[in-house]
């Protein structure tokens, strides 16, 4: 079993739609959830991250960690046809090498 | 904007032969990375740094090497390249705050082998 798993998608919806991206990972010791947002051709770039359990909000995007369920979402309301790209969920358990561990990344179009 | 800097940023090669990537940093951060991505397969590690001459394995190094004689240069070597191999490459930093996992990536290096 890979550490994250990640649905692929595509996922396509209509501009204004609330967007739920999601992630599952199987190392308890995971304790720092990021989602990374990354453009065609481009380096990925990181979006929003979490420390342990909880939410955390930022303009239209919203991280959830559910640490009991190894359960990672990002919720992005009002999509907008600029947030057409990939996500990227990743983790790690916060040792010095900073070492990530990344989802497969959902692709997501938003269609005007 | 971190600084960093990919070369060459496509390749076309030919099996068998030595392909060397290279990573450049502005801002002398310690931790550099390579990362390969594939389709069904995501971003995954190949090496990393955590300073001059200290590298160590990702989850797929086989085939690869890497150096780094000096801070801002990160270099990724494959001795003999195949097929397999056909990825695009990207090079991170991190800025070392510690545990947030914010990598800054490059543009990314698309290697194909022929």
């Amino acid at each position: 079993q890979k550490e994250v798993e990640q649905d692929p998608g595509p996922l396509s919806v209509p501009e204004g739609a609330i967007v739920s991206l999601n992630c599952t990972y199987s190392n308890s010791a995971f304790q720092y959830f990021m989602w990374y947002r990354q453009y065609s051709r481009k380096g990925p770039e990181l979006l929003m991250y979490t420390y342990s359990s909880g939410n955390k909000e930022d303009g239209r995007f919203t991280a959830q960690v559910d640490k009991s369920s190894k359960y990672i979402s990002l919720f992005i309301r009002d999509s907008q046809p600029s947030d057409s790209a990939s996500y990227l969920c990743a983790t790690t358990n916060g040792g010095s090498n900073y070492k990530l561990t990344f989802g497969k990344g959902t692709l997501l179009t938003v269609n005007p | 904007d971190a600084g960093i800097t990919q070369s060459p940023r496509h390749k076309v090669t030919e099996t068998g032969t030595p392909v060397t990537l290279r990573c450049h940093q502005t801002e002398n951060h310690r931790y550099m990375y390579w990362y390969r991505q594939d389709p069904g397969h995501g971003l995954r590690l190949i090496h990393y740094s955590y300073g001059v001459k200290d590298t160590d394995k990702g989850e797929v190094s086989d085939g690869y090497s890497v150096s780094r004689s000096k801070t801002e240069d990160f270099l990724l070597t494959l001795e003999s390249a195949t097929s397999s191999q056909t990825s695009v490459y990207f090079c991170a930093i991190s800025t070392g705050t510690s545990g947030t996992g914010e990598l800054f990536f490059g543009e990314g290096s698309r290697l194909t082998v022929l």
